[in-house]
């Protein structure tokens, strides 16, 4: 297994505003998955790319896949107050096993 | 469907006590995994099983840890003897296939004074 690395580890933004934050990885993957994380809460799944995808769209997400460079970015659109959350990317590899990252903390502001 | 279901959410013990998390995974998934978040060390996979088998349990800490699958439908995480630093926020998650999309439960917060 490996652990997906996510930059910035915090971003500050305003409503309405774009957040992007990436996700580099070290070995070969089956997919690559997004979660987010309210304070004291689950996880929960956002979006799922596959090694054979470049990009993903799901809402407001935008997800990219750069398997020559192995890193990966998200792209939240026109944020809001709920996107506050951390945001963890999982390169998953064949033995099934999901390593996450420290995670990005992404605050809107009003 | 309720979605992946823990009890307890809350648990304060103390030390040297056995603890028992509890876990019922989405109905027709054959996976589930158990990870545990602390500030200190993020989110580290446990253990994990494929149609109630452990498949996977290199990332049990120690021996005081265990865990079992008895059917599809149920699993538990014990802790015995707990200590301090098992205080976490111990999550259990399904999946329909080893790689797909996985289903996180609410977590149960555990202290141990």
């Amino acid at each position: 297994s490996q652990q997906g690395e996510e930059d910035p580890q915090a971003l500050s933004i305003q409503e309405g505003e774009n957040a992007t934050m990436n996700c580099s990885y070290k070995t070969s993957i089956n997919n690559l998955q997004w979660y987010r994380q309210n304070s004291g809460r689950g996880l929960v799944h956002l979006i799922l790319i596959r090694s054979n995808e470049r990009e993903k769209h799901s809402g407001r997400l935008r997800v990219t896949l750069d398997t020559s460079k192995k890193s990966s970015s998200l792209l939240i659109t026109a944020s809001r107050a709920a996107d506050t959350a951390s945001y963890f990317c999982a390169p998953v590899s064949n033995d099934y096993k999901l390593s996450f990252g420290a995670g990005t903390t992404v605050t809107v502001r009003a | 469907d309720a979605g992946v279901i823990q009890s307890p959410r809350h648990e304060v013990t103390e030390m040297g006590q056995e603890v028992t998390l509890r876990c019922k995974p989405i109905s027709g998934h054959d996976y589930l995994f158990w990870y545990r978040q602390t500030m200190m060390r993020g989110l580290e996979l446990l253990i994990y099983f494929n149609n109630n088998v452990p498949i996977d349990d290199s990332g049990m800490p120690e021996d005081r840890f265990s865990a079992k699958m008895p059917n599809a439908s149920f699993s538990t995480l014990k802790i015995q003897p707990s200590e301090p630093r098992d205080s976490a926020v111990y999550f259990c998650a399904s999946s329909p296939t080893g790689t797909d999309t996985q289903y996180f439960g609410p977590g149960t917060r555990l202290t141990v004074l």
